[in-house]
C-alpha cells in the first residue's frame, strides 16, 4: 500500500524568505501523481501543485515550485518570496495512475507553515 | 461557480446519537469523495461515488457509517450510533475528471465532529 510522510509538523518562515516542506513516499507503481494541497484557517483545502511521474521536469506554479526526485521517492516544495497569506497547514498527496482500480488521495499528516511578518 | 458546500461546519453529539452530514459537490461533477482527518492524523479516504453509484468504500470504518447520494447530486454521511473516535474533520470532495492531469479534487469546508 501506499504511504506518504511529512515530518515536519510545523515550519516557520519570516516574510519574503523562502521556505522548503518536505514529503517522501513509498509506492511500488511507476507511474501516479502527486499533490500539494494548501489549507487556510478555516477556509477550504485548494490545490497548490501537482506533478506527473512520468515528467522529469518539476512543476512550478508562481512562487510555489517542487523538487521531485522519483528514485527518492522525495517531493517537496518549495515557497519563494513567502507572503503573509502563505500560512497554512500544508498537505502532500499521491494518487495511483490512471489505469488503477482507484483514484482516491492519499495524504500525509500535513505541516503547519507560520509565516512571520 | 460554487464550490463544495458542507453542512453543518460543526456539530456536537454525543456518544451513541447519530448524526448526519451533507455534501453539496460543483455543479456537474459526477465524482465525489469523503475524507476524514482525525486530530492530529493524515486525513483518510473513506469513499467514493461515481453519480449515485458508489465506486469505492474501502475507507469506510466499519457499519455506523453509512453514505448515500440521492439521484447523483448531493451525498450524506450518517454515523449512527457515533463513537468517541468518530471525531474529527470529515471533508467532502468533488471531480469532474477522473482520469489525467486534469484531474482535480476540490474540497470542501469540511465538517467537525465532536463526540462527546
Amino acid at each position: 500500500a501506499q504511504t506518504v510522510t511529512q515530518s515536519q509538523p510545523e515550519m516557520s518562515v519570516q516574510e519574503a524568505e523562502t521556505v522548503t516542506l518536505s514529503c517522501t513516499y513509498d509506492t511500488s507503481e511507476s507511474d501516479y501523481y502527486l499533490f500539494w494541497y494548501k489549507q487556510p484557517p478555516s477556509r477550504q483545502m485548494i490545490l497548490v501543485i501537482r506533478q506527473e511521474a512520468y515528467k522529469q521536469q518539476n512543476a512550478t506554479e508562481n512562487r510555489f515550485s517542487v523538487n521531485f526526485q522519483k528514485a527518492a521517492k522525495s517531493f517537496s516544495l518549495k515557497i519563494s518570496d513567502s507572503q503573509l497569506g502563505d500560512a497554512a497547514m500544508y498537505f502532500c498527496a499521491y494518487r495511483s495512475p490512471d489505469y488503477g482500480a482507484t483514484n482516491k488521495l492519499i495524504f500525509g499528516t500535513g505541516t503547519l507553515l507560520a509565516v512571520q511578518p | 461557480e460554487a464550490g463544495v458546500t458542507q453542512f453543518p461546519s460543526h456539530s456536537v453529539i454525543e456518544k451513541g446519537q447519530t448524526v448526519t452530514l451533507r455534501c453539496d459537490p460543483i455543479s456537474g461533477h459526477d465524482n465525489l469523495y469523503w475524507y476524514r482527518r482525525v486530530m492530529g492524523k493524515e486525513i483518510k479516504f473513506l469513499l467514493h461515488f461515481v453519480k449515485e453509484s458508489k465506486q469505492d468504500e474501502s475507507g469506510m470504518p466499519n457499519n455506523r457509517f453509512l453514505a448515500e447520494r440521492t439521484g447523483g447530486t448531493y451525498s450524506t454521511l450518517k454515523v449512527q450510533p457515533a463513537e468517541l473516535e468518530d471525531s474529527g474533520v470529515y471533508f467532502c470532495a468533488s471531480s469532474r475528471f477522473i482520469q489525467g492531469a486534469a484531474y482535480e479534487q476540490y474540497f470542501g469546508p469540511g465538517t467537525r465532529l465532536t463526540v462527546t
